[in-house]
C-alpha cells in the first residue's frame, strides 16, 4: 500500500505570495491532519479534516486554511506569506479520526524569502 | 502553553548502551501517548504507543514506561544501534477528540559505533 504523499516536496516563495500544498492520504484513510515543523517551535498542529469537514484547528492565524475533497485528498493554503512561515509542512493520515495510528508523509519544505 | 515537555534535547550514547528520553505532560485529559522517530528528510514514524491503563509496554528493543500519578512517561531504547540515530518525539492526545497530537520538543539521539 502506498504511503502518504505530499507535493511539492520543496517550494520557494517570496513574502506576500500565497501557496497551496497537497496531501494524498493512504488509500482508505479518511482523516488528514496537517502539522508545521520548525526548529524553534517544533511540531505544531494546524488542522484536521475528516470526511471533508474540519474537525480541529490549531492556534494559527486565518492565513492558514485547508480543505478536503471527497476522495480524502487534502490541500492547505497559506496566504500573504511571511518569513516565519518557512517550515516543513507535514501531513498525516489515519483511517478514522479517533483511536487510530497516524501515518506521516515526508513533508513539503517551504522557504519564504 | 507547552503541554508536553521533553528532555534531554540531545543525547549521545555508545553502541550497545541504553538510551532514555523523558516526557512530562500537564493535561490530565490526555489518554494516548505515542513516540515517533524521525530521520532527516522524512516524516515522523510511529515507534510505540501506550495508554494510561498500563505502566509499561515493550516492543523489541523499545520500551515505554508510564507514571500516571507523576504525569510522566519515558522511552527506553535497549542495545542502542547506530541506525537508531534520529530525532525522537513524544506526543500525547485525547483520543476521543480527533487526531490532534501535542508533541514534545524532540530529542536528537546519536549512537556512536
Amino acid at each position: 500500500k502506498a504511503g502518504v504523499t505530499q507535493t511539492p516536496r520543496y517550494l520557494i516563495k517570496t513574502r506576500g505570495q500565497q501557496v497551496t500544498l497537497s496531501c494524498s492520504p493512504i488509500s482508505g484513510h479518511r482523516s488528514v491532519s496537517w502539522y508545521q515543523q520548525t526548529p524553534g517551535q517544533g511540531l505544531q498542529f494546524l488542522f484536521e479534516y475528516f470526511s471533508e469537514t474540519q474537525r480541529n484547528k490549531g492556534n494559527f492565524p486565518g492565513r492558514f486554511s485547508g480543505r478536503q475533497f471527497s476522495n480524502s485528498r487534502s490541500e492547505m493554503n497559506v496566504s500573504t506569506l511571511e518569513l516565519g512561515d518557512s517550515a516543513l509542512y507535514l501531513c498525516a493520515s489515519s483511517v478514522l479520526s479517533i483511536q487510530e495510528t497516524q501515518y506521516f508523509g515526508p513533508g513539503t519544505r517551504l522557504l519564504v524569502l | 502553553q507547552q503541554q508536553v515537555k521533553q528532555s534531554p534535547q540531545s543525547l549521545i550514547v555508545q553502541k550497545g548502551g541504553i538510551s532514555i528520553i523523558n516526557c512530562a505532560y500537564e493535561n490530565t485529559a490526555f489518554d494516548y501517548f505515542p513516540w515517533y522517530q524521525q530521520f532527516p528528510g522524512k516524516g515522523p514514524a510511529l515507534l510505540i504507543a501506550i495508554r494510561p491503563d498500563v505502566s509499561e509496554k515493550k516492543e523489541g528493543r523499545f520500551t515505554i514506561s508510564f507514571n500516571k500519578s507523576a504525569k510522566q512517561f519515558s522511552l527506553h531504547i535497549m542495545d542502542s544501534q547506530p541506525g537508531d540515530s534520529a530525532t525522537y518525539f513524544c506526543a500525547a492526545k485525547v483520543e476521543t477528540s480527533g487526531s490532534r497530537l501535542t508533541f514534545g520538543e524532540g530529542t536528537q539521539l546519536t549512537v556512536n559505533p
